[in-house]
């Protein structure tokens, strides 16, 4: 069975620019999540999808931070503009069920850098 | 801010040596995972605890959940260089995992 699947795996941006990344999670899988990891930490949500509907997206920095998740099953999230401060990794995770019941499966990931 | 502070940060040590990572939090948890992430990977889920007290053995790991759920411990014995990784321990609230500062480990041969 085919993992969480996440693309670009690598981005390199200058500042101000936009970036998407794009998620496709484990066939199934109702609840998608999105988070940031900074080098050695760990993982932050930005938000949770169950289905097609943003659940929780309290710690998305929604001035310019911007997700979506058409259909319930794949997801892409946006930064317009990237600033400095954006470079990370962004994880994707998907869930059969909710986290508390279901295990989380995690992506690889896309390293993002803001030059 | 993260809700779990993990210690040490950084850990590195010879292999065959003993270990324990320490996940410590002033929050009641639901229950709490442990995770294990590689370089370039997304991290993979070790183990759930879900009772106060409980312990839990993986091969030379062995998991411990605080008898008031508001912490935990990660036990390694006879560290090997295939343990090297970032552990994670994260703890659910409600129907949120909330994530750990990290623990760095390097085994070395």
């Amino acid at each position: 069975e085919a993992g969480v699947v996440q693309s670009p795996r690598y981005k390199i941006i200058e500042k101000k620019q936009p970036v998407a990344f794009w998620c496709n999670p484990i066939s199934g899988h109702n609840t998608l999540y999105w988070y940031l990891q900074n080098l050695g930490q760990g993982p932050e949500l930005l938000i949770r999808y169950e289905n097609e509907e943003a659940v929780d997206d309290s710690q998305l920095p929604k001035d310019r931070f911007s997700a979506e998740r058409l259909k319930g099953v794949d997801s892409t999230l946006k930064i317009q503009p990237a600033e400095l401060g954006d470079s990370a990794v962004y994880l994707c995770a998907s869930s059969l069920g909710l986290a508390g019941a279901d295990t989380q499966y995690f992506g690889p990931g896309t390293r993002l850098t803001v030059l | 801010t993260q809700l779990l502070e993990q210690s040490p940060q950084f850990l590195s040590i010879q292999e065959g040596e003993n270990l324990t990572v320490y996940c410590n939090s002033s929050s009641v948890f639901s229950s709490l995972q442990w995770y294990r992430q590689e370089p370039g990977e997304g991290p993979v889920l070790l183990v759930t605890v879900v009772t106060g007290g409980e312990v839990k053995k993986l091969k030379r790991l062995t998991f411990q959940f605080g008898d008031a759920r508001k912490d935990s411990s990660l036990h390694i014995t006879a560290a090997q260089p295939g343990d090297t990784g970032l552990y994670l321990c994260a703890g659910l609230i409600g129907n949120q995992f909330y994530f750990g500062t990290g623990t760095s480990l390097t085994v070395i041969p």
